[in-house]
């Protein structure tokens, strides 16, 4: 079955230093990858998607993502985080059949809980 | 409505009783669908509905779990004879539509407790 991993369960890091949460899944096909965040006590937001074109895709409050089709990865950065980037953030792939459209739900990773210290 | 609107937002329940959770998607959205989030678990996936059918139903975990979609709007899913795995927080979705998944919006969620 077609899944998606998340390396990290939970990363902790100091204001301003630099992001990389891992995201890679399975399936040889087209895909449409979306990153969600959750900050506490508040339902999952969308942070960005890339469906195609430029690999690199910027989101919402500074963050980006790199699709490397390669690798099967789709990679959440951001240069320097502050302590209202404390969240869990998801990684999402939407499986698209060969007409190009979604196979149905998202498929989910397990989430990576980040810590941002003051 | 404005958002996606889930009801209620906590339940608290014996074990073996019935409940129901309900779903009231973002006006216009066809596409609907059903996630349970537990402890480390992420999301799982139960249901996706399209309009009022229900083209994927892999995910529920048992028959105990059912779902339905009336009038291309609100949705109830059904948890029967409660067990105390079935703690999580019910999330509901919607998109426009399902074929062209441009990403969902997510109501706040119905926390279930079994006692």
């Amino acid at each position: 079955a077609q899944s998606v991993s998340q390396h990290n369960h939970h990363v902790i890091l100091s204001e301003a230093a630099s992001l990389e949460l891992g995201c890679n899944y399975s399936y040889g096909g087209t895909v449409n990858l979306f990153w969600y965040v959750q900050y506490p006590g508040q339902h999952l937001q969308l942070l960005l998607k890339y469906f195609s074109g430029d690999p690199l895709v910027k989101g919402i409050k500074g963050f980006e993502a790199e699709f490397i089709k390669s690798k099967f990865s789709f990679n959440l950065r951001k240069p320097s985080v502050q302590w209202s980037d404390t969240a869990e953030y998801f990684c999402a792939v939407s499986l698209l059949g060969f007409y190009g459209g979604s196979q149905g739900n998202l498929i989910f990773g397990k989430g990576t809980k980040l810590s941002v210290k003051p | 409505g404005a958002g996606v609107s889930q009801s209620p937002s906590n339940k608290v329940t014996e074990k073996g009783k019935d409940v129901e959770l309900r779903c009231d998607p973002i006006s216009g959205h066809t596409a609907l669908y059903w996630y349970r989030q537990s402890l480390g678990q992420g999301l799982e996936f139960l249901i996706y509905f399209q309009g009022n059918s229900a083209p994927d139903k892999s995910g529920l975990p048992s028959d105990r779990f059912s779902a339905e979609r009336t009038g291309g709007s609100v949705s109830t899913l059904t948890i029967q004879r409660t067990q105390q795995e079935d703690s999580a927080v019910y999330l509901c979705a919607s998109s426009l539509e399902g074929f062209f998944n441009y990403g969902y919006t997510f109501g706040s969620g119905t926390r279930l407790t079994v006692v």
